[in-house]
């Protein structure tokens, strides 16, 4: 299931620049987290934040979170070609089974 | 989109036995993934399972002991074989489209004792 919406749904920057995007949640979390998936690939883990925990980094991503506002950003630095994925964040809900809860996704697209 | 469903939905096993775990796709799909997902955890992806061929299979994860069928487009299987405790975890298998999207199934949640 989706609760957690995403924005941009798709992003084409120049190698080089700064890539944020966003994802917004409508109910309380344990956790939120942000996953990669490239072209026929798996989803694979980039990097899980807490409720309690404001901000992450982890490499050339750092993640935020704002659970006033329920949102939650990912910037990746100086971007690479290999960057070019979807990405999708996904919540712990309080109180749930452990499933998680995806967003819609963003489409990376990074040009030479 | 797809419906995917799974089963069993949970099991209670004993240690050194093994678990098969089904998963069905209501409509064609391009990819299936099997995921495990610790209590409170971020999945891991385990292994892509081929359509008539060998599972591709991500680090940490071996054939011998996770392996995988996928006899058509529509259905899956993934055994956990001569388990230990460190095997109970929730297992996910998902569908995907050509254009990535992905749906997830409700997932087996195991425990082993």
């Amino acid at each position: 299931s989706q609760q957690g919406e995403e924005d941009p749904q798709a992003l084409s920057i120049q190698e080089g620049e700064n890539a944020t995007m966003n994802c917004s949640y409508k109910t309380s979390i344990n956790n939120l987290q942000w996953y990669r998936q490239n072209s026929g690939r798996g989803l694979v883990h980039l990097i899980l934040i807490r409720s309690n925990e404001r901000e992450k980094h982890s490499g050339r991503l750092r993640v935020t979170l704002d659970t006033s506002k329920k949102s939650s950003s990912l910037l990746i630095t100086a971007s690479r070609a290999a960057d070019t994925a979807s990405y999708f964040c996904a919540t712990d809900e309080w109180d749930s089974n452990y499933q998680l809860i995806w967003g819609a996704g963003t489409k990376l697209i990074i040009k030479p | 989109s797809a419906v995917i469903s799974q089963k069993p939905s949970r099991d209670i096993c004993q240690r050194g036995t093994s678990l098969t775990i089904q998963c069905q796709v209501d409509s064609q799909v391009t990819m299936m993934f099997w995921y495990r997902q610790q209590p409170g955890q971020s999945l891991t992806l385990i292994a892509t399972a081929n359509q008539g061929s060998e599972a591709t299979y991500e680090s940490g994860f071996v054939i011998d002991k996770f392996p995988i069928s996928r006899p058509n487009l529509t259905f899956s299987t993934l055994t956990v074989s001569n388990m230990s405790p460190e095997d109970s975890s929730i297992y996910l298998c998902s569908g995907g489209l050509r254009n990535n999207e992905q749906f997830f199934g409700p997932g087996t949640r195991l425990t082993v004792l």
